[in-house]
This record gives C-alpha cells, sequence and structure tokens, in this order.
C-alpha cells in the first residue's frame, strides 16, 4: 500500500513535443503529489505539486493532471527542449508525516 | 536564500567503519528527512526530524541513526558500514512536514 508505481522508465521526446509521465498509488490517505526533476550529480529539484481537491495544476509548461477515482496522476511537459532531459520522479506523501514515497523515476530524452 | 547544505559532497569508507554525514537546511525549515538513492532502490526514506524529534523512520536497520539540533541541522550516521551501503545520501528540508520538501545535493558515500 505504500508504493508508488511510475510508467514509462525511460521516454524519448523530439523537442517541442510533449512529454508525459504517468504514476500510480494505492494508499488513499495520501494527499500530497509532487514531481521533482534531478539531473546528474544534482539533488532532486521540486517542479510541481498538486493536493486532491484539485484535478489539474499548470505553471508553465509543466502540468500536473490528478484523477483521484482512478488513483493517478501524469507529469505533462509542453513545448519539450533538450535543457529538460533528466531523470524525473513522482512522489507521494500522507498528511503529517514528511516522509515521500518516490517512484522509480523516468529518465527523459529530448532530443534537438 | 541558501539552500540545503550537505557536507562532505563526497567519502570513501571500509567496510566496518561508521560515517556522519552533515545537513545544514535552509534558513527557517524546521523539518528534515534523510533518504537514501541507489541505482537499484531508487530514492528511499530513511528518517524525519522535527523540532529535534524523530518523528518517522523508514525500513532501514538500526545501524542507520540521526538526530536533529536546536538550529534545525541534521546529521546521519551509519555504523558497521557495508558494501550495500554506499549511495547518495539526500537531505531535504521543509518548514513542517506538509510542506515543500527542498533537496540538497546529497553526499556520495563509496563503501569499498
Amino acid at each position: 500500500q505504500q508504493q508508488v508505481k511510475q510508467s514509462p522508465q525511460s521516454l524519448i521526446v523530439q523537442k517541442g513535443g510533449i512529454s508525459i509521465i504517468n504514476c500510480a498509488y494505492e494508499n488513499t490517505a495520501f494527499d500530497y503529489f509532487p514531481w521533482y526533476q534531478q539531473f546528474p550529480g544534482k539533488g532532486p529539484a521540486l517542479l510541481i505539486a498538486i493536493r486532491p481537491d484539485v484535478s489539474e495544476k499548470k505553471e508553465g509548461r509543466f502540468t500536473i493532471s490528478f484523477n483521484k477515482s482512478a488513483k493517478q496522476f501524469s507529469l505533462h511537459i509542453m513545448d519539450s527542449q533538450p535543457g529538460d532531459s533528466a531523470t524525473y520522479f513522482c512522489a507521494a506523501s500522507k498528511r503529517n508525516t514528511g516522509k515521500l514515497i518516490f517512484g522509480q523515476g523516468t529518465t527523459l530524452q529530448v532530443k534537438p | 536564500k541558501a539552500g540545503v547544505t550537505q557536507t562532505p559532497r563526497y567519502l570513501i569508507k571500509t567496510r566496518g567503519q561508521q560515517v556522519t554525514l552533515s545537513c545544514s537546511p535552509i534558513s527557517g525549515h524546521r523539518s528534515v528527512s534523510w533518504y537514501q538513492q541507489t541505482p537499484g532502490q531508487g530514492l528511499q526514506f530513511l528518517f524525519e526530524y522535527f523540532s529535534e524529534t524523530q518523528r518517522n523512520k523508514g525500513n532501514f536497520p538500526g545501524r542507520f541513526s540521526g538526530r536533529q539540533f536546536s538550529n534545525s541541522r541534521s546529521e546521519m550516521n551509519v555504523s558497521t558500514l557495508e558494501l550495500g551501503d554506499s549511495a547518495l545520501y539526500l537531505c531535504a528540508s521543509s518548514w513542517g512536514p506538509d510542506s515543500e520538501a527542498f533537496f540538497g545535493q546529497g553526499t556520495r558515500l563509496t563503501v569499498v
């Protein structure tokens, strides 16, 4: 019940295309769903996050879609750029635990 | 505003030794959590501290321990190191357990 399953494991997208990464969770007590971006040699950087009271959140080229009934959420990167090439992690946590459960990560390569 | 600072950045230790890693959170943040990142297991939660109290602990053996000081700085200690402890150890800080978590660059520990 603690797992967060992320797919695909790797993704190749052409510059200007849309990158879509999906995550699914089982524990209905999760109430916070962030996405992190990690470049080689760096720590994960918070990209965007959502709580289950909204179905979508957009920040610039990044959008989270959240489907509470299906227990799924996804990250859409519009107009993907080579600089977006990185590993992306979804995560989930329960209120007041300070504990993030991470997906296994998706390595995104954006080809020029 | 300074980010999360982890020291040292790199460490090489021998099996059986112990190691202490340090984390200075973003100024004003009172919650610090630690994660282990490996290629095989991904990002796994170690423990979380808030106001000097360990509030949550992951599924790691007792060789992994930590503490938080009154200034919110945190240390984690691994005793009797094993080869499998080789990993990137990440520290994240936040205002509180339900706030956005910001990661440091990590400490790369290699056990030989």
